[in-house]
C-alpha cells in the first residue's frame, strides 16, 4: 500500500524556537496534503489543506502566520510552527491523497514538545 | 454542519467476544464516505473500513464489519473474536465527497481483556 512518511517522528524544542515538520508521499503523487492536529486524547482536528504549488487553505480559528505551510512538491509538505511556545506541543498528522487512486493516506505523526 | 458523535470514550471487551463501537453522524450531503481508523498508542492511523453512502451493503473487512444504518445515520464498527491486539483508540470518521476532508468523531479507547 501507500506510505507516507513524517520526520521527525518527535521533536523536543525550547520556546521560541521555530520547528519544521515534513510530509513525504513516498511511492505516489499527491497534489493535496492535510496536516491535522491532536492533543492528547483528543480527537484529530484539520488545520490546513496543502496543495502542491498554491497557498495553503487554512481552517477557522488556525493561525497562518504561526503554522506556516509548504508544498513545494508532489511529494513534500511542510509544517513550520513558528516561535512555538507550549501550548503548541501536540501530536501533528499529516494525510495524503493519491491523486490517481483518489484514496487519502495517513502518515505515522510527529510528537512535538515544546519547552 | 458535518459532525460525527461517537458516545463511547471507553470499552472494555474479553478476548474472542464480538464488540460493536458506536457512531453516528450528520450530514445534508447525499454522498460521503465514512470510515473506522484504528490508533495504537504509537500515534498511526490505521485504516479498517470504508462504506460509501451509496453502498447497499455493509462493509466488511476480515474481523471488522460496519453496520451501516443510513436512515438512523448509523455507522457502528463490529469487531469480532476480539484480540488483544486490538485494544486501541477507534475513531469513526465522515469525508464528504469531492472535499477530501475529514471529520473525526472524539473516538472510543477499547480495551481487550486477557
Amino acid at each position: 500500500g501507500a506510505v507516507v512518511s513524517q520526520h521527525p517522528s518527535r521533536v523536543i524544542c525550547k520556546s521560541g524556537t521555530s520547528v519544521k515538520i515534513e510530509c513525504r508521499s513516498l511511492d505516489f503523487q499527491a497534489t493535496t496534503m492535510f496536516w491535522y492536529r491532536q492533543f492528547p486524547k483528543k480527537s484529530l482536528m484539520l488545520m490546513a489543506t496543502s496543495n502542491e504549488g498554491s497557498k495553503a487553505t487554512y481552517e477557522q480559528g488556525v493561525e497562518k502566520d504561526k503554522f506556516l505551510i509548504n508544498h513545494a512538491s508532489l511529494t513534500l509538505s511542510t509544517l513550520t510552527v513558528t516561535s512555538a511556545h507550549p501550548e503548541d506541543s501536540s501530536f501533528y498528522i499529516c494525510s495524503a491523497r493519491d491523486s490517481f487512486y483518489n484514496e487519502q493516506f495517513f502518515g505515522p505523526g510527529t510528537r512535538l514538545t515544546v519547552l | 454542519a458535518q459532525k460525527i458523535t461517537q458516545t463511547q470514550p471507553g470499552m472494555f471487551v474479553q478476548e474472542k467476544e464480538a464488540v460493536t463501537l458506536d457512531c453516528t453522524y450528520d450530514t445534508s450531503d447525499q454522498s460521503y464516505g465514512l470510515f473506522w481508523y484504528k490508533q495504537p498508542s504509537s500515534g498511526e492511523m490505521i485504516f479498517l473500513i470504508y462504506q460509501g453512502s451509496y453502498d447497499e451493503q455493509n462493509a466488511t473487512e476480515g474481523r471488522y464489519s460496519l453496520n451501516f444504518q443510513k436512515a438512523r445515520k448509523s455507522a457502528n464498527l463490529v469487531i469480532s473474536a476480539s484480540q488483544l491486539g486490538d485494544s486501541a483508540m477507534y475513531f469513526c470518521a465522515m469525508r464528504i465527497t469531492g472535499t477530501y476532508k475529514y471529520i473525526f468523531g472524539t473516538g472510543t479507547r477499547l480495551k481487550v481483556l486477557a
